[in-house]
């Protein structure tokens, strides 16, 4: 089944406490990146990746890093998580550089830090 | 951003029709999508437009004019599974930008 895969599902942390959530696609999509959705703002993009090792910013990158070392993964780092990344995260892919081909989304990462 | 503008709540009858408008402000862009998300589920994609005009796919058309700034979504035959946010996107030079939603309650 094409899919998108992220993991954990939730995640509670501390402040400070570095941690990564995954992604990964198995529809040979060239494009990936990664969103945050927070009520009333809608999504917002955070990277998004071309193809392997080609990243770049979205529209609020700060305290996020991603890497794209295969095609399939695009895992999401918070170095030193803060209670303002308190959010609903999604991972997404598409064929083409996105141009003309929908997202696909996986099914979130709910995180909270305290 | 792009400055995209999405009413924030509608509320229709089941088998009816509803539009749901969508503006924005941009010099240019690539496409624009429309997006389905039920409550704490990933968006799923409903219909896309790169040139004006209307696009139909079954019960759902969405409409695009670039020279008025302005798109909608229209669902037909309103049914009650179509309670949801709708999700107005914008695609600009490899990057998506996101309305806020439009939440569509769908009452008996």
């Amino acid at each position: 089944e094409a899919q998108v895969t992220q993991n954990p599902r939730y995640l509670i942390t501390v402040t400070g406490k570095k941690l990564t959530v995954t992604c990964s696609q198995n529809m040979n999509h060239e494009y990936m990146s990664w969103y945050r959705q927070d009520p009333g703002l809608g999504l917002r993009q955070i990277y998004y990746s071309m193809n392997v090792e080609v990243t770049d910013k979205g529209d609020v990158p700060e305290g996020y890093k991603v890497s794209r070392k295969e095609k399939r993964n695009f895992p999401l780092i918070l170095e030193s998580p803060s209670p303002n990344q308190t959010s609903l995260y999604f991972c997404a892919s598409s064929s083409r550089s996105g141009r003309n081909s929908p997202l696909h989304f996986g099914n979130g990462t709910r995180l909270t830090v305290t | 951003g792009q400055n995209i503008d999405q009413p924030t709540e509608m509320t229709a009858t089941e088998g009816a029709i509803v539009q749901i408008n969508c503006t924005y402000q941009t010099s240019g862009f690539n496409g624009l999508f429309w997006y389905q998300q039920h409550a704490g589920e990933a968006p799923t994609f409903l219909s896309y437009n790169v040139l004006d005009g209307l696009e139909e796919k079954g019960r759902f058309s969405s409409f695009l004019s670039r020279s008025k700034g302005y798109s909608y979504l229209l669902l037909k035959e309103l049914q009650m599974k179509d309670s949801a946010s709708y999700l107005c996107v914008l695609f600009n030079f490899n990057k998506f930008y996101f309305g806020s939603g439009t939440k569509l309650n769908v009452k008996p």
